[in-house]
């Protein structure tokens, strides 16, 4: 059964970066029919996309997200990777990281990790 | 970018009733429509994938319908364990998005 596990501090200065790591387990990060992406969802509110990256190593992420945003992968340690830079209070949220099938749905998620952002 | 637009944001249901969420998107999507339940404090998990095909272990009760523009996920006979935010999803084109929710309570 595949697992993921989000793994990062809780708590972020306003200005700095955001670091979250994923590890996954009882499966391999490098399946070529897969992405793996982080997904955030403030306190209250609905869900939202922030990026992918794909066994290739090609990225994307979300434009609203994207000057800012950067996805890595490490395949030695099967985990991959979060930066978020200059963050703000908007930035606060739970971050989950997940795979999806390619140009399908998302079929495991971590259990999320609650990030607030605060001096 | 896809918008995708649920109704409604919330719904009190009485059990066994009928619960019709619907999940409209701002261009054709074809079926690239997937639906998700998330709990209270939890992940969110997934419940129907291309707007229509079953996932092995989601009770029955779940289904989906719809292509294009327009997807309804139907709960029949509701349980009190439905108690949740369902969530609509597009993997049809990037930037990948989620509808806005529909919070279901029990009566």
């Amino acid at each position: 059964q595949l697992q993921l596990q989000e793994s990062g501090p809780g708590l972020v200065k306003p200005s700095e970066t955001l670091s979250l790591t994923c590890t996954v387990s009882g499966g391999s990060i490098s399946s070529s029919s897969y992405y793996w992406g982080w997904i955030r969802q403030p306190p209250g509110k609905g869900l939202e996309w922030i990026g992918s990256i794909y066994y290739s190593g090609s990225t994307y992420y979300n434009p609203s997200l994207k000057s800012r945003v950067t996805i890595s992968v490490d395949t030695s340690k099967n985990q991959f990777s979060l930066k978020l830079s200059s963050v703000t209070a908007a930035d606060t949220a739970v971050y989950y990281c997940a795979r999806g099938a390619v140009a399908a749905h998302i079929d495991y998620w971590g259990q999320g990790t609650l990030v607030t952002v605060s001096s | 970018e896809i918008v995708l637009t649920q109704s409604p944001d919330f719904q009190s249901v009485t059990p066994k009733e009928k619960v019709t969420i619907t999940c409209r998107a701002s261009q054709s999507i074809g079926s690239s429509l997937h639906w998700y339940q998330q709990k209270p404090d939890q992940s969110p998990k997934l419940l129907i994938k291309y707007a229509s095909q079953s996932i092995s272990g989601v009770p029955s009760r779940f289904s989906g319908s719809g292509s294009g523009t327009d997807f309804t996920l139907t709960i029949n006979s509701l349980e009190a364990e439905d108690a949740a935010a369902y969530y609509c999803h597009q993997s049809s084109s990037l930037p990948l998005t989620f509808g806005g929710g529909t919070k279901v309570e029990i009566k």
